[in-house]
């Protein structure tokens, strides 16, 4: 069974500071990994995914995230913070096992990042 | 480049009633998941579709079902709603070798 963990329900940065939103994950083969935001009243959008490779991914917005297998993590990063990247970030995982490139993704609980002025 | 679309936007009904939801994929998209998003949590996979055909589904009861169409819409139909039901669907398209699943902005669901 695939699980994703997001360890805090609520991150609060400064603007212009550097953020991290947390993640881990457990599978059973190799994982795909993504990371989605979600503005209110809106569906997920996708920001950027691990599939192999490179550790350290960059998608939009100037978002990254850094793999790291030996700690199952995935953490989501920003060198510097906007009032706009506001939002519910969701931390997603699919197992790769049988070496399927479809299936369903595992959602995390979700954390809310607030970026003040 | 249209991305995903679901209609209707937001739904009201009473318990026990039927209900069908419509997911058109992004352009060149030709693989169809669904999710129910509950408030505060995080979507949970119900299931998803491939050559009009379930491929996988999640830990939802018989009451959750779907279709896909041949040009590779789908619906997604709930009987007998109960109050727990009350969620915002989404419904997501990929391409079989991509992988990445993108999301239309989702049909809220209020059971009363």
């Amino acid at each position: 069974a695939q699980s994703v963990a997001q360890p805090e329900d609520q991150v609060n940065v400064a603007e212009g500071n550097p953020l991290t939103v947390k993640c881990t994950y457990s599978v059973s083969g190799n994982p795909y990994l993504f990371w989605y935001v979600q503005y209110p009243n809106r569906g997920l959008q996708f920001l950027l995914k691990y599939i192999t490779g490179d550790n350290l991914v960059k998608g939009s917005y100037g978002f990254e995230a850094e793999f790291n297998k030996s700690q199952t993590s995935f953490h989501l990063k920003k060198p510097s913070a906007l009032v706009s990247d506001s939002a519910l970030y969701f931390c997603a995982v699919r197992d790769n096992a049988g070496g399927t490139s479809y299936g369903k993704l595992t959602f995390g609980q979700g954390t809310i990042l607030t970026v003040h002025p | 480049d249209a991305g995903v679309t679901q209609s209707p936007t937001h739904l009201i009904k009473t318990r026990g009633q039927q209900v069908t939801l419509r997911c058109s994929p992004k352009s060149g998209h030709d693989t169809v998941s669904w999710y129910q998003q509950a408030l505060g949590q995080g979507p949970q996979f119900i299931f998803q579709y491939y050559e009009e055909e379930e491929r996988q589904r999640g830990n939802f009861p018989d009451r959750f079902s779907g279709h896909q169409f041949p040009n590779y819409s789908s619906e997604l139909n709930v009987n007998a709603l109960l109050l727990g039901d009350s969620a915002l669907y989404l419904c997501a398209s990929t391409h079989r070798d991509q992988g990445t699943q993108y999301f239309g902005p989702g049909t809220r669901l209020l059971v009363l």
